[in-house]
């Protein structure tokens, strides 16, 4: 099976701007999670998309949103860039139908704002 | 929320020794331990995971400790091999798919 895609790979925007990232799942995946890495932060949870709805949901503001198609893939957006936007963003997949499962994770979009 | 401390941030070892990592965690709701390993550029890549119910598990060179009374949980790496050269994340799940990530350790084993 294929894993996680990410596109595209690498973005540079400026400030104000905004941005869509997308993500593709596994394979009969149907949910997808969000994560924002940071040298300051760590990885932080953004929020999780499961049958075209938000699950579950991180401490960020509201100009980063999502949305997940009927295929299951995903995009996330985040508008008004600012420049501690800049981040690795990491997006993952699993069954999503129980708890105490493993997500597996894409290779990132790195996003540097200018 | 919960809260997830790891231990060291660095760590060099020679190589053929162990290497041990530890977390902590605060939430007693947490039931899912996953490790992940991330190579320059890449994404997180699982490891290893235990489940609540499961005190110890062990693949190959790697094992994983769980202690719930303590609320911490240890990786274990044994006869490390340069290819081990990485940064490790722990991280615990209280509520389902919604991981809180420790702050990572960067594993260097010297040849």
């Amino acid at each position: 099976k294929a894993g996680v895609t990410q596109t595209p790979r690498y973005l540079i925007k400026t400030r104000g701007q905004q941005v869509t990232l997308s993500c593709s799942p596994i394979s009969g995946h149907r949910s997808v999670s969000w994560y924002q890495q940071t040298p300051g932060q760590g990885l932080q949870f953004l929020f999780e998309y499961f049958s075209e709805t938000q699950r579950n949901k991180g401490n960020f503001p509201g100009r980063f949103s999502g949305r997940q198609f009927s295929n299951s893939r995903s995009e996330m957006n985040v508008s008004t860039l600012e420049l501690g936007d800049s981040a690795l963003y990491l997006c993952a997949s699993n069954l999503g139908g129980a708890t105490q499962e493993t997500q597996y994770f894409g290779p990132g979009t790195r996003l540097l704002v200018l | 929320g919960e809260n997830v401390e790891q231990h060291p941030s660095t760590l060099s070892v020679q190589e053929g020794d162990s290497a041990v990592i530890k977390c902590t965690y605060s939430d007693s709701a947490s039931n899912y331990f996953p490790w992940y390993k991330q190579e320059l550029g890449k994404g997180p890549q699982l490891i290893i995971d235990i489940r609540s119910n499961v005190g110890e598990k062990k693949d190959q060179r790697i094992a994983v400790t769980l202690n719930k009374t303590a609320k911490h949980f240890s990786l274990h790496i044994t006869e490390t091999q340069p290819e081990d050269s990485a940064v490790y994340f722990c991280a615990a799940d209280p509520t389902g798919n919604q991981f809180y990530f420790g702050t990572g350790t960067s594993l260097t084993v010297i040849p």
